[in-house]
């Protein structure tokens, strides 16, 4: 099972460009990288999905490095609207496992 | 527009009552589950279903059971509450039944056993 390891938390001021890193070790080959934002009082919410390099949607970027042990969300220019948890999960098609960890919490400063 | 609910925001129980918390998709969905949410432990994976009537247990099932009779529907059921239970209860759907695929989650029940 591969698990994830993710900060607690992140402070950052609008418009600042915020990283936010997943670490994990044990990822398995066929292991996709699946990034999930969730506001108070809600349900998770899918943002991002991506396998190795880069991924960019609308939303944030993810970068994965050769190794594919860890993942870093990238959120632009971030507004106070993106305060949330980020989740980092890995799961694979076939697997029967997967982790969603304890998630990142991210409050945008004014 | 893909949509989850939970029959209930908020619930309150006794320590002993049996709780039942219910969770429909409209998106004819195969793939339902049920988390647990608790500060400092993220998201916990209780059960999930990849069909009617076909369960699994997944990382915390102890105290807990579902049903699953109709496709929309899965149920999650504390037979006998316990004030360890107290958290939020997050239910979500998907098209497949592993973390690659994505999962549309409903908004949770928030339940306290007293």
């Amino acid at each position: 099972l591969a698990k994830t390891t993710q900060p607690i938390s992140m402070d950052s001021y609008e418009g600042q460009e915020v990283n936010i890193t997943c670490s994990h070790n044990n990822i398995a080959t066929n292991d996709y990288i699946t990034w999930y934002q969730q506001f108070p009082s809600q349900g998770p919410r899918f943002i991002i999905q991506g396998y190795k390099t880069k991924v960019t949607n609308e939303v944030a970027s993810l970068f994965i490095p050769a190794d594919r042990k860890s993942s870093t969300l990238s959120l632009p220019r971030v507004s106070l609207s993106d305060t949330a948890v980020y989740y980092c999960l890995v799961g694979d098609i076939a697997g029967n496992q997967f982790y969603f960890g304890t998630g990142t919490s991210l409050t945008v400063i004014p | 527009d893909v949509k989850v609910t939970q029959s209930s925001r908020y619930l309150v129980k006794r320590t002993g009552e049996k709780v039942f918390l219910e969770c429909v998709q409209d998106m004819d969905h195969e793939n339902m589950f049920w988390y647990r949410q608790d500060p400092g432990l993220g998201l916990r994976l209780i059960y999930f279903s990849y069909d009617v009537k076909m369960k699994e247990k997944g990382d915390i099932p102890e105290g807990y059971s579902v049903s699953r009779e109709k496709k929309e529907r899965f149920s999650l059921i504390l037979e006998s509450a316990s004030t360890n239970q107290t958290s939020m209860y997050l239910c979500a759907s998907s098209t497949g039944p592993k973390g690659y695929y994505e999962q549309y989650f409903g908004p949770g029940t928030r339940l306290t056993v007293t």
